[in-house]
C-alpha cells in the first residue's frame, strides 16, 4: 500500500490568512504514461461526508472556490487555502489513486486562530 | 443530481455479519463510466477504502479486509451492497458509499454515511 502522510496534523490560521497543508506519498504517484499525478484532496466538515475539492493534484472540482489550490508532483503535494474563510474550518484529506488500494492521509484539521 | 444513500442496521453483534445497502438516485448504476465503492471511517479517525464494484459485478477489495468482504450489485434496484463477516469492535465505523470513475479513482459524490456499532 502507498502510505500517505500529511503535515501538520492541525493548524490554526487567522481569517483571511493563508493555510498550507502538505501531503507526502510513500512512492511517486506521477504516471509516466500521461504525466498526471494521481492525487485528490477532500474537505470534511463535522458530521458530513468528505467532499471532493481537487483531483489530478491541481484540478479543482466544479463549484470549488478558487481560493483552494492544489500543487506538487511526484511524492510531495500541497493544498493551499489562500484566504481562509470561516466556512473552511474542516479536516482535509489527501488520497492517492495511483495504485490499488487507494489510500488516504491521516487528515489535517484546520481551525480559526 | 446524483445522490447516494446508505441503509442498514446501526448495531451488529460481535462475530456476526454487517450488511449495508447503498441506493443510487438521479443516475443509473449501470453506467459504463463509473464504479461504486465503500469507504469507512472509525469515530474520530481517518478514511479507509473497503472495495469497489462495477455494474457488471467485477470487484476490487482492500487486501486487509478481502477475506471478510463481499460487495454485490443489483442493477434492477439501482443498489449495491456490502457484507462484512465476523465483525469485531474494530469494525465500528461510519460507512460511506461513493462513486468512482475507475476501480481506484477519486470518490465523488459520497453518501451521507451510516454509523455501524459492533457491540453485544
Amino acid at each position: 500500500d502507498i502510505v500517505m502522510t500529511q503535515s501538520p496534523d492541525s493548524l490554526a490560521v487567522s481569517l483571511g490568512e493563508r493555510a498550507t497543508i502538505n501531503c507526502k506519498s510513500g512512492q511517486s504517484v506521477l504516471s509516466s504514461s500521461n504525466n498526471k499525478n494521481y492525487l485528490a484532496w477532500y474537505q470534511q466538515k463535522p458530521g458530513q461526508p468528505p467532499k471532493l475539492l481537487i483531483y489530478w493534484a491541481s484540478t479543482r472540482e466544479s463549484g470549488v472556490p478558487d481560493r483552494f489550490r492544489g500543487s506538487g508532483s511526484g511524492t510531495d503535494f500541497t493544498l493551499t487555502i489562500s484566504t481562509l474563510q470561516a466556512e473552511d474550518v474542516a479536516v482535509y484529506y489527501c488520497q492517492q489513486y495511483y495504485t490499488t488500494p487507494p489510500t488516504f492521509g491521516q487528515g489535517t484539521k484546520v481551525e480559526i486562530k | 443530481q446524483l445522490q447516494l444513500q446508505e441503509s442498514g442496521p446501526g448495531l451488529v453483534k460481535p462475530s456476526e455479519t454487517l450488511s449495508l445497502t447503498c441506493t443510487v438516485s438521479g443516475g443509473s448504476i449501470s453506467s459504463s463510466d463509473y464504479w461504486w465503492g465503500w469507504i469507512r471511517q472509525p469515530p474520530g479517525k481517518g478514511l479507509r477504502w473497503i472495495g469497489t464494484i462495477y455494474y457488471s459485478g467485477s470487484t476490487y477489495y482492500n487486501p486487509s479486509l478481502e477475506s471478510r468482504v463481499t460487495i454485490s450489485v443489483d442493477t434492477s434496484k439501482n443498489q449495491f451492497s456490502l457484507r462484512l463477516t465476523s465483525v469485531t469492535a474494530a469494525d465500528t465505523a461510519v460507512y460511506y458509499c461513493a462513486r468512482l470513475d475507475n476501480p481506484s479513482g477519486w470518490f465523488d459524490p459520497w453518501g451521507q454515511g451510516t454509523l455501524v456499532t459492533v457491540s453485544s
